[in-house]
C-alpha cells in the first residue's frame, strides 16, 4: 500500500500559468479532500469528493477546479496562477465507517507563483 | 458551523519537562475530535484521536488527550518531551463525514 501519493513534490509557476497537482490513493477510499496550507493559517480545505463523479466546494475554492473520475485519483486544477496561490497543497482520504476513521495524508506539493 | 481554536501560537518547553498544547472547539452537533503532527517539511501523522468512549486518549510517541465536552477543550498532554518532539500540531473537529476543520496550528520547539 503506497497510501495517499502526490505529484510533483515542488513546483515554481508564473502569473497566469495553469497546471494540474496529481492525488492518487490506493485504499480504495470513497472520500477524498485537497487542503492548503499557508504559514500560521492552518490547513483550509479547496475542495473535497465523497466519490467518483461527486465534488463538491470547501472553504477557499476560488481559483480552482477539480474532477473525480474514478475512486483513485483526485486532481487539483490552477488554471491561472496567482502569487496568492502559492502554499503547500495536501490531498487526503477517508474511509468513513471504517474502523479508524482517520483521514490520510499525501506528503505535500509545495507551489510558488511568481 | 465547526471551528477549533488553538490557544498558542508557539510552546518552547526544556526537554524532559511536561507539556499541554492547548484546544477548544466549537459545535451544535457531536463531534470527533483530532490531533495531527507535521515534522519540518513533511505531511500530517495522526497522533491521536476520540470518537466516543473514554474521554481519555492515548496515542503515539507518549501523547494523550482529554476531551472535555463541558469546556469544550481537547488538550494534548505529553509528561516528559524529547528533542524529537519539535514540531507542528494540529488540532481538528469532524462530525462523521464531514471535512476536518483545522486550527492554526501551534509550534511545538523543545529546548536542550
Amino acid at each position: 500500500n503506497a497510501g495517499v501519493t502526490q505529484t510533483p513534490k515542488f513546483r515554481i509557476l508564473k502569473i497566469g500559468q495553469s497546471m494540474t497537482l496529481q492525488c492518487t490513493q490506493d485504499m480504495n477510499h470513497n472520500y477524498m479532500y485537497w487542503y492548503r496550507q499557508d504559514p500560521g493559517m492552518g490547513l483550509k480545505l479547496i475542495y473535497y469528493s465523497v466519490g467518483a463523479g461527486i465534488t463538491d466546494k470547501g472553504e477557499v475554492p476560488n481559483g480552482y477546479n477539480v474532477s473525480r473520475s474514478t475512486t483513485e485519483d483526485f486532481p487539483l486544477r490552477l488554471e491561472l496562477a496567482a502569487p496568492s496561490q502559492t502554499s503547500v497543497y495536501f490531498c487526503a482520504s477517508l474511509r468513513p465507517g471504517g474502523p479508524r476513521n482517520e483521514q490520510f495524508f499525501g506528503p505535500g506539493t509545495r507551489l510558488t507563483v511568481l | 458551523a465547526q471551528s477549533v481554536t488553538q490557544l498558542d501560537s508557539q510552546v518552547p518547553v526544556f526537554e524532559e519537562a511536561p507539556v499541554e498544547l492547548r484546544c477548544n472547539y466549537s459545535s451544535s452537533v457531536s463531534v470527533y475530535l483530532f490531533w495531527y503532527v507535521q515534522y519540518p517539511n513533511q505531511g500530517l501523522q495522526l497522533l491521536l484521536k476520540y470518537l466516543s468512549g473514554s474521554t481519555l486518549v492515548k496515542g503515539i510517541n507518549g501523547f494523550e488527550a482529554e476531551f472535555n465536552k463541558s469546556q469544550t477543550s481537547f488538550h494534548l498532554r505529553k509528561p516528559s518531551v524529547h528533542i524529537s518532539d519539535t514540531a507542528e500540531y494540529f488540532c481538528a473537529v469532524s462530525s462523521g463525514n464531514t471535512p476536518l476543520v483545522f486550527g492554526k496550528g501551534t509550534r511545538l520547539s523543545v529546548i536542550a
